[in-house]
């Protein structure tokens, strides 16, 4: 597709179950951005991959969060015991670095996620 | 580090009048500076960006900023707004040596007809 294409759009469940989240960037991307979305928290950055790099973890909040990226595109956030605190908007983004800070980068729709 | 501030939580306008949405910033070093808007229940669109250069950005839908160095400023504005402008709208930045974005709070606009 044309944009980044994340899912599933929305999920709602239990606390305690385990979830994951993925997220297909644009073809062509080799940055892949997470953020959240919460009420009161603005916009979180999560993680960072770029290429064959080693990701920037540094905005993971917990242990419970993981994420990793297949050969280079496709992405899957885990999310282990949810917590009802985990229920937000995951947003995914990617770019294509070129011009270096100066580049744009494009998000997905994102996936809601409530925890009950 | 790197900081955006939304000095206005919420925005109202009414249409055909002037929209403004403010934002200023806090970076080391030459500022990258970019809006969004983001639609009831959707992702963050793209609207536009400052690198280098006029001072005058244009995006999409009509939407310009103008780039402040001496206010560290990045505002948004569009001339005469539309209902259908109603969002909320994110100011970005990103200093020379980074690659992660840092969001402002958003300002939530809302354009009565």
């Amino acid at each position: 597709g044309a944009g980044v294409s994340q899912s599933p759009s929305n999920k709602v469940t239990e606390k305690g179950k385990d979830v994951e989240l993925r997220c297909d960037p644009i073809s062509g991307h080799t940055a892949l951005y997470w953020y959240r979305q919460s009420l009161g928290q603005g916009l979180e950055f999560l993680i960072y991959f770029q290429g064959n790099s080693a990701p920037d973890k540094s905005g993971l909040p917990s242990d419970r969060f993981s994420a990793e990226r297949t050969g280079g595109s496709v992405s899957t956030l885990t999310i282990q015991r949810t917590q009802q605190e985990d229920s937000a908007v995951y947003l995914c983004a990617s770019s294509t670095p070129g011009t270096g800070p100066g580049d744009t980068i494009y998000f997905g729709e994102g996936s809601w996620l409530t925890v009950v | 580090a790197q900081s955006v501030a939304q000095p206005e939580d919420q925005v109202n306008v009414a249409e055909g009048n002037p929209l403004t949405v403010k934002c200023t910033y806090s970076v080391s070093g030459n500022p990258y500076l970019f809006w969004y808007v983001q639609y009831p229940n959707r992702g963050l669109q793209f609207l536009l960006k400052y690198i280098t250069g006029d001072n005058l950005v244009k995006g999409s839908y009509g939407f310009e900023a103008e780039f402040n160095k001496s206010q560290t400023s990045f505002h948004l504005k569009k001339p005469s707004a539309l209902v259908s402008d109603s969002a909320l709208y994110f100011c970005a930045v990103r200093g020379l040596s980074d690659y992660k974005l840092s969001f402002g709070a958003g300002t939530t606009v809302t354009v009565r007809a």
